[in-house]
C-alpha cells in the first residue's frame, strides 16, 4: 500500500540539540500531523497541518507543511531527556474517503 | 474530557482462537479506526467505521472484522488467530468530519502462541 518515507530511521541526540526530521510522498495531501510515541503506549497528536506553507509551533515543535505538499518536517530545539520516543508523521488525502497513511517513524535515542 | 479507552490493555490467546478487542472513543468523536503496530510494519491500517458504517479499509484478510455501535463505541474481532497476529492493536477516534486529527488509546497488546 501507500507509504510514506520518513527520514532519518533514527537518530542521537544530547540534550540542548535541535533535532530535525521529515516525510516525503508521492501523493499530494491535505493534512499532515505528527505524532509522538512512548514504549508501551498510543501515539499522542502533537501538531495538525492543514495549509500548503503552514508553519506551527507547539513549544519547543516546529513543524511545516511542505508548499508542494507532498512533504512535512518537524523540528526539535533544546532538546532534552523526555523528547526520546517514536516520532510518527501521518498523512490523508482530500474528501471523507482515504485513511491516514503513517510514515514508519523516527527514532529518537540519547547519545551515550 | 475522557480519552479514548481500549479494553483489554493485555492478551494473551493460542493459535486458531478468536479474540474480540474494545475501543471506546473521546466523546462525541463518530469515527473510529483501527490499527495493527509491529515492529517491522509499522502502523498498518485495519478500517475506518463513521457513524456505525465501515468507511474505510485496509489490507488485511477477512479474518479481520469490526463493528461500531450506536455509541460509537467499536469492536474488533479476529478469527482463526495466527502467530503473525501478535502485534499492538491501536484504536484512534477522531470526529471524523472536517478534521482528521486522530486520538490514539493506549492499544491493546495481543500475543499469540
Amino acid at each position: 500500500g501507500q507509504q510514506l518515507n520518513q527520514s532519518p530511521q533514527s537518530m542521537f541526540i544530547q540534550e540542548g540539540e535541535d533535532v530535525s526530521m521529515n516525510c516525503t510522498s508521492s501523493s499530494i495531501f491535505n493534512t499532515w500531523l505528527w505524532y509522538k510515541q512512548d514504549p508501551g503506549e498510543g501515539p499522542v497528536l502533537l501538531i495538525a497541518l492543514y495549509k500548503a506553507g503552514e508553519l506551527t509551533s507547539n513549544g519547543r515543535l516546529t513543524a511545516q507543511f511542505g508548499i508542494t505538499r507532498k512533504d512535512s518536517f518537524l523540528n526539535i530545539s533544546a532538546s532534552i531527556p523526555s523528547d526520546v520516543g517514536i516520532y510518527f508523521c501521518a498523512g490523508k488525502g482530500g474528501g471523507s474517503q482515504g485513511n491516514l497513511i503513517f510514515g514508519k517513524g523516527t527514532k529518537l535515542s540519547v547519545k551515550p | 474530557k475522557a480519552g479514548v479507552t481500549q479494553t483489554p490493555r493485555y492478551l494473551i490467546k493460542t493459535r486458531g482462537q478468536q479474540v474480540t478487542l474494545s475501543c471506546s472513543p473521546i466523546s462525541g468523536h463518530r469515527s473510529v479506526s483501527w490499527y495493527q503496530q509491529t515492529p517491522g510494519q509499522g502502523l498498518q491500517f485495519l478500517f475506518e467505521y463513521f457513524s456505525e458504517t465501515q468507511r474505510n479499509k485496509g489490507n488485511f484478510p477477512g479474518r479481520f472484522s469490526g463493528r461500531q455501535f450506536s455509541n460509537s463505541r467499536s469492536e474488533m474481532n479476529v478469527s482463526t488467530l495466527e502467530l503473525g497476529d501478535s502485534a499492538l492493536y491501536l484504536c484512534a477516534s477522531s470526529v471524523g468530519t472536517v478534521s482528521y486529527e486522530q486520538y490514539f488509546g493506549p492499544g491493546t497488546r495481543l500475543t499469540v502462541t
